[in-house]
């Protein structure tokens, strides 16, 4: 049973880019929720996304975007990269939006 | 507006001996608590909850305690083993008008000497 999986691992870009991040939920879940962790801070709540619609939103600007397929899985844009966007970007995926997260092993995402 | 504070960030234990992580919270509303476990290189583990209705919740070496009227939580590890050095996240689920939300804190790292 394979866990939560996040593409890619690590990737570099410049300001002004757009990323887009990728994430499996675990196998029987529905729920996927980003988050940002910058260095020597906890998990930033991005958003969440459950029925392929975004439930709840963190303190991110608009461009933080993201989207869930019917499959469950889901994806994480960033548009206009900025420099204090470098982060690890962490995945969780839950069965109807509960508390038992699991999380993904996170992108190491480097603007440079 | 930290929700969640880890205030100390690191820690050193002798193996064998407790480990006492503290955080503190700010919003009553909050309605369940939870501690998640890093190590490099892998995303956050869940090690433990409990909730506002409890004030305690063991689980084998790992005992939670809640204390809502200084809204302070703690985690205890006993006996501490080298196996446990890892990052320690505090986590606060739920409130009036997020339900959905987790909040962390910034983490404690915790060194558990041989």
């Amino acid at each position: 049973d394979a866990g939560v999986t996040q593409s890619p691992t690590h990737l570099i870009k410049t300001r002004g880019q757009q990323v887009t991040l990728r994430c499996s939920p675990k196998s029987g879940h529905d729920t996927v929720s980003w988050y940002q962790q910058a260095l020597g801070q906890g998990p930033q709540f991005i958003f969440q996304y459950y029925e392929e619609e975004e439930r709840q939103r963190g303190n991110f600007p608009d461009r933080f975007s993201g989207h869930q397929f019917p499959n469950y899985s889901s994806e994480l844009n960033v548009n206009a990269l900025l420099l204090g966007d470098s982060a690890l970007y962490l995945c969780a995926s839950s069965f109807l939006a509960g508390q038992e997260q699991f999380f993904g092993p996170g992108t190491r995402l480097t603007v440079l | 507006d930290q929700q969640v504070k880890q205030n100390s960030p690191s820690l050193s234990v002798q193996e064998g001996r407790i480990s006492i992580l503290n955080c503190d919270y700010t919003n009553s509303m909050f309605d369940y608590f939870l501690w998640y476990k890093k190590y490099p290189a892998e995303g956050p583990t869940f090690l433990i909850s409990i909730s506002s209705i409890k004030d305690k919740n063991e689980d084998g070496r790992f005992t939670v305690f809640l204390n809502k009227s200084a809204k302070h939580l703690s985690l205890h590890i006993v006996p501490s083993q080298p196996g446990d050095s890892a990052v320690y996240f505090c986590a606060a689920y739920g409130d009036e008008y997020n339900f959905n939300k987790f909040y962390f804190g910034s983490g404690t790292k915790l060194n558990v000497k041989p």
